[in-house]
C-alpha cells in the first residue's frame, strides 16, 4: 500500500540496548523527518533528511543515529537507550511544498 | 528563527458550539507556508491544510474554516458546529521559508479541543 509507515508499531526495551526504529514511504518524497513527542514538549525534530545520504540535526539529536541509503527508508537508531528516551516517535515525509505526512508512530518504553 | 505560538493549551465546547482556535507566528522569511494539524484520541497526525504566505484568501472546507491574516501574523482555524469526532489535539505549523530552505516545520504546542455532547 502506498504511504509512509513505521515499524514496530510499540517497543519495549531496556536501559543501555541499541534500538532502531524503521520508516518507509512509498511516495519518493526527498524530505524526511523524525520526530518525538512527548507531553509537555509537543512535537520536537530529532533528525531530518533532504535526499539519499544527506541528513542533518535538528532540535534534540543527542542520543540518536540516521542514515539515509534509499530514499524511501530512514531508520532511526538509538545507540544506548536511556529512560528518557521513552516517547512516541513519528517519522513524516514531504515533498518541496511542504506539508508533512506522517507515520502511525512508534510507541517506545525503555525499562 | 520562526516560532509558532498557540496560547490556547485546552478548549472544551459542547456540541454544535462554534470553537476557534489561535495560532500566531514569527518568521523572516517574506514567503513561507502554514499548516494545521490534527491529532485525535488514536494518536495519528492528520494534515488539514496549507497556506502560501502570498495567499490570504480565507478558505472553507466543510465545517473548517481559516483565517490569515498577515498583518497580525496569524492563521485562525474555526470549526463551525463542532461535534465529538473533532475533539483532537490540533497543531498549527510553520515552514518552507526560503532562508531556511530546508523545509522543516516549526509547531506550536498544540491545543486539545474537547467537545462534549
Amino acid at each position: 500500500d502506498a504511504g509512509i509507515t513505521q515499524s514496530p508499531r510499540y517497543k519495549i526495551t531496556e536501559t543501555g540496548r541499541q534500538v532502531t526504529l524503521m520508516c518507509h514511504q512509498t511516495w519518493s518524497h526527498s524530505y524526511m523527518f523524525w520526530y518525538r513527542q512527548d507531553l509537555g514538549h509537543g512535537l520536537r525534530l530529532i533528525y531530518y533528511s533532504a535526499a539519499a545520504d544527506i541528513t542533518d540535526k535538528g532540535e534534540v539529536p543527542d542520543g540518536y543515529v540516521v542514515s539515509r541509503s534509499k530514499t524511501e527508508n530512514f531508520p532511526l537508531t538509538l545507540e544506548s537507550a536511556t529512560r528518557s528516551q521513552t516517547s512516541v516517535y513519528f517519522c513524516a515525509s514531504s515533498h518541496q511544498s511542504g506539508e508533512q505526512f506522517f507515520g502511525p508512530g512508534t510507541r517506545l518504553t525503555v525499562l | 528563527a520562526q516560532k509558532v505560538t498557540q496560547a490556547q493549551t485546552e478548549i472544551s465546547v459542547v456540541e454544535k458550539e462554534d470553537v476557534t482556535l489561535d495560532c500566531v507566528y514569527e518568521t523572516r522569511d517574506t514567503t513561507y507556508y502554514l499548516f494545521w494539524y490534527k491529532q485525535p484520541p488514536s494518536g495519528e497526525l492528520v494534515f488539514l491544510i496549507r497556506r502560501n504566505s502570498f495567499d490570504e484568501q480565507n478558505e472553507i472546507s466543510g465545517r473548517y474554516s481559516w483565517n490569515f491574516q498577515k498583518s497580525t501574523s496569524s492563521f485562525n482555524f474555526t470549526i463551525t458546529a463542532s461535534q465529538v469526532v473533532d475533539s483532537a489535539v490540533y497543531f498549527c505549523a510553520l515552514g518552507g521559508g526560503r532562508t531556511t530552505n530546508d523545509y522543516k516545520l516549526s509547531f506550536g504546542a498544540g491545543t486539545t479541543v474537547t467537545v462534549r455532547a
